[in-house]
């Protein structure tokens, strides 16, 4: 069984820019989480989704946002992006919302120039 | 590789040792308890989890050990392998509608 995809895996983008990352839960997986990751802060929660509904969001500012499909794929979007911005950005699915097995994919490196 | 953690505390053991690398939780409502392992370019791996009404889980090569009384959680890895060098992180979750909440992460080191 397929495990949770990240796309794209990497990612350079100017200050100023926005950008939007994608995440497919595995299959019959509903519930997808963020995580931002960087070497000062560890991973830091962004936000949980669960039947289209955010359910959870972490202490990051509005540009920051998110949604989930019908197909439970989920997409993170930063707008006007920040050198700080730049981390691994995390997806993780699990079955239901507040289950206790998360699977992590890959993650997508975004670098802010 | 991607480093996911330059600040991280690293714990070098050699290999065939046991490794023991702990975790101090911050909420002490938290019922659930999962470590992870995170290998260069890849995402965190789950390795072994436990329920706050244990004290003690094992798997293969791996134990953890929970101690609620002092917000303490560790994993030991038996017979240390080069392989098993990565950088390992503990979450922790309560019930209900809550995130993971992760911890910031252990280097280990296994010397050959």
């Amino acid at each position: 069984k397929a495990g949770v995809t990240q796309t794209p895996r990497y990612l350079i983008k100017t200050r100023g820019q926005q950008v939007t990352l994608s995440c497919s839960p595995i299959s019959g997986h509903r519930s997808v989480s963020w995580y931002q990751q960087t070497p000062g802060q560890g991973l830091q929660f962004l936000f949980e989704y669960f039947s289209e509904t955010q359910r959870n969001k972490g202490n990051f500012p509005g540009r920051f946002s998110g949604r989930q499909f019908s197909n439970s794929r989920s997409e993170m979007n930063v707008s006007t992006l920040e050198l700080g911005d730049s981390a691994l950005y995390l997806c993780a699915s699990s079955l239901d919302e507040g289950t206790y097995g998360y699977t992590f994919g890959s993650g997508t490196r975004l670098t802010v120039v | 590789g991607e480093s996911v953690g330059l600040h991280l505390p690293t714990l070098s053991v050699q290999e065939g040792d046991n490794s023991i690398i702990n975790c101090a939780y911050s909420n002490s409502a938290s019922d659930y308890f999962i470590w992870y392992k995170q290998e260069s370019g890849k995402g965190p791996q789950f390795i072994i989890d436990i329920r706050s009404n244990m004290d003690k889980r094992q798997g293969q090569r791996v134990t953890v050990l929970l101690n609620k009384t002092v917000k303490h959680l560790s994993l030991q890895i038996a017979a240390t392998q080069p392989g098993d060098s990565a950088v390992y992180f503990c979450a922790e979750k309560s019930s209900g509608n809550t995130p993971l909440v992760f911890g910031k992460g252990t280097r280990l080191s296994v010397i050959a």
